[in-house]
């Protein structure tokens, strides 16, 4: 099945500051990866996501980008405020060949300090 | 309007007793879905039903059964609960497979 790993676990940085999450997947057949902002006491929600086709989307402060070769895909975050401090949970899954379950990364707590 | 609905939000009983919680989706989605979240807030998917077709998580123990009375709908029963099922537990919903998931605002069982 897949495996998604996530790193870091833990990113603190100083407001203004970019920070960079990244995962890694197993199946080459996953084509779907989310990710999923998730504030203290609240549910997960989706931020931005990528499909296999684009090497990189962005919208405003937050970028994703896509290498299929060496499955891994990255979260970018400019300019980061007090408000971007969450969990951002990273998944992957497939349209078919892989699992269309997705699979999630374990989470990396960001904090940003004003 | 609330996209998905889960009851209750707080749920806190004795070991051994068997509880239910509920999931409604207005969404139109054909797909729904549970997570368990632990203390460590890792997300664990624990089912996925699309299309009357149940997908189950093989490490999900089989006391944690979903039923589905209609694509609007997906609860989840839990018989002789455990300690170790304590957890928030979310619903979510997606248009169809592989694509963006909502989740509802969770349910926190706690386990006595």
């Amino acid at each position: 099945g897949e495996n998604v790993e996530q790193h870091p676990s833990t990113l603190s940085v100083q407001e203004g500051d970019s920070a960079v999450i990244k995962c890694t997947y197993s199946d080459s057949a996953s084509n779907y990866f989310p990710w999923y902002k998730q504030e203290l006491g609240k549910r997960p929600q989706l931020i931005i996501d990528i499909r296999s086709n684009v090497g990189e989307k962005k919208d405003q402060r937050i970028a994703v980008t896509l290498n299929k070769t060496a499955k891994h895909f990255s979260l970018h975050i400019t300019e980061t405020q007090p408000e971007d401090s969450a969990v951002y949970f990273c998944a992957a899954s497939s349209t078919s060949g892989g699992s269309y379950i997705p699979t999630f990364g374990r989470g990396t707590s960001l904090i940003v300090h004003p | 309007d609330t996209a998905v609905s889960q009851t209750p939000k707080y749920l806190v009983t004795q070991m051994g007793n068997d509880k239910s919680i509920k999931c409604e989706q207005n969404l139109g989605h054909d797909t729904m879905y549970w997570y368990k979240q632990d203390s460590k807030k890792f997300l664990k998917i624990m089912f996925s039903y699309n299309n009357k077709e149940l997908i189950i998580n093989e490490t999900v123990p089989n006391r944690f059964s979903p039923k589905s009375p209609d694509k609007a709908h997906l609860n989840l029963h839990i018989n002789s609960l455990e300690l170790g099922d304590s957890a928030v537990y979310f619903c979510a919903s997606s248009p169809g497979l592989v694509n963006e998931q909502y989740f509802g605002p969770g349910t926190r069982l706690t386990v006595t």
